[in-house]
């Protein structure tokens, strides 16, 4: 089936870390995608994983993906204010431009 | 900014009406898709399109109807609007490497 799950809030203080976590259940996924929405805006696209790989790092972001567990997170660090926002993770197989979307997480980051 | 502009912003109807919902995407942008998005839900996928021709479709019914045009441009019609109808309809596009660029999302509200 189609269902990606994610947990619904996260709140953390300006400048630790944030941890946000996704399930996804098809194992045949070959890109697996953060975005960010801002209140009242589109998907910005953050980040995304080959499914051949484990991690990857841009800037204060990190992407884990443990293929086994089917479970990819993303960890920001130095979190600011302007992290703010729902991210969502997304899953699309090879040949595909279906994205199958998660719930969203909503990150309230406080000063 | 993605290059992806959606209009309108923000529009009302009433059920039973018909609704047409448009985008415009960047030049050589080839596949374009659209994804509506309830309130406090991921996005979900209504169908895609591919050098104007439908080429993959979500579980949405047959009033869900698009099109795409050579300039980039595309079109989204619901018709026998239902309260249900009411979301963030978001337009996606892509060069063809997997990235999505989506647009703010045109807002729908049937009452």
């Amino acid at each position: 089936g189609e269902d990606v799950e994610q947990s619904l809030f996260l709140s953390v203080r300006e400048g630790d870390s944030s941890v946000i976590n996704c399930t996804y259940t098809d194992s045949s996924s070959t890109y697996l995608y953060w975005y960010k929405q801002e209140p009242g805006a589109g998907l910005q696209l953050l980040t995304y994983i080959f499914s051949n790989m484990d991690m990857k790092q841009d800037q204060r972001l990190t992407v884990l993906l443990n293929k086994k567990d089917k479970h990819l997170s993303l960890r920001i660090a130095d979190t600011q204010t302007g992290d703010s926002a729902i991210y969502f993770c997304a899953e699309t197989a090879s040949g595909t431009y279906k994205y199958i979307f998660g719930t969203g997480t909503r990150l309230k980051v406080l000063a | 900014e993605t290059g992806v502009t959606q209009s309108p912003t923000h529009l009302i109807k009433t059920r039973g009406q018909q609704v047409t919902l448009r985008c415009s995407s960047q030049s050589g942008h080839n596949t374009v898709s659209w994804y509506q998005q309830a309130l406090g839900q991921g996005p979900q996928f209504i169908f895609q399109y591919y050098r104007e021709e439908e080429n993959g479709r979500g579980n949405f019914p047959p009033r869900f109807s698009g099109l795409q045009f050579p300039n980039y441009s595309s079109e989204l019609n619901v018709n026998a609007l239902e309260l249900d109808d009411s979301a963030l309809y978001l337009c996606a596009s892509t060069l063809g490497t997997g990235e999505l660029f989506f647009g703010e999302g045109s807002r729908l509200t049937v009452l």
